[in-house]
């Protein structure tokens, strides 16, 4: 089946260090990768998103590229802010499903000053 | 853009009572529209989604229910609530095809006592 795997968290970093998330995917056909975000109290934002094979989407300086040959759409940020303290959540939404889309777990980041 | 409204923001409720949480959608057309939920610290559970006015697709059994009365509407309701049914509920929208993504109101917090 389709389904969506995120490193286990929680991740805690210092200001300005470098952050990786992990997603891997699993899915019949070619999906559709999303990254979304999720402030405390808050629903969940879009953060960016990719539709085909070797795009790179990007937004407020996070990027994420659509790697097919390892089924993979890490998402990155050079340089991390307190503001960017957050749960983090990788989707997948394919061809001929049922219109849903299928979620990681989420990945809980806290950023320290 | 499309901008989804959800109320209540929070609710307390006991046991065996009703429940019925309203979802209405601006900025778009025959949307494609989902509940889903969110328990603590947990991951997100697609509960019901709906392509078309009166069309529901359920996808786990429970005492919850769905309804699309209207073409931007879609409602969640109880007859009687369980404990289990606490939770932070979340409706989203989003267009036809794997490229579209999923956008979400801001939720409501569901507490059963």
């Amino acid at each position: 089946g389709n389904s969506v795997t995120q490193m286990e968290g929680p991740v805690t970093l210092s200001e300005e260090a470098f952050l990786t998330i992990n997603c891997t995917y699993t899915a019949t056909g070619y999906p559709s990768l999303f990254w979304y975000v999720q402030y405390p109290g808050e629903g969940l934002q879009l953060l960016l998103k990719a539709t085909k094979a070797d795009d790179k989407g990007s937004n407020k300086g996070f990027e994420a590229t659509y790697r097919k040959e390892t089924t993979s759409f890490h998402l990155e940020k050079g340089s991390v802010q307190v503001s960017d303290s957050a749960v983090y959540f990788c989707a997948l939404r394919y061809q001929g499903g049922s219109e849903k889309l299928v979620f990681g777990k989420g990945t809980k980041l806290t950023v320290n000053p | 853009s499309q901008t989804i409204h959800q109320w209540p923001a929070t609710l307390v409720q006991p046991v065996g009572s009703p429940l019925s949480l309203e979802c209405t959608v601006e900025g778009t057309s025959n949307p494609n529209l989902y509940w889903y939920r969110q328990a603590a610290g947990r991951g997100l559970q697609l509960l019901f989604y709906s392509v078309g006015i009166g069309q529901i697709s359920s996808e786990v059994p429970q005492n919850l229910s769905a309804s699309r009365p209207q073409d931007r509407q879609f409602i969640l309701s109880s007859k009687k609530l369980l404990l289990s049914d606490s939770g932070f509920y979340l409706c989203a929208c989003a267009g036809a095809g794997p490229n579209s993504p999923l956008h979400f109101g801001n939720g409501t917090r569901l507490t059963v006592t």
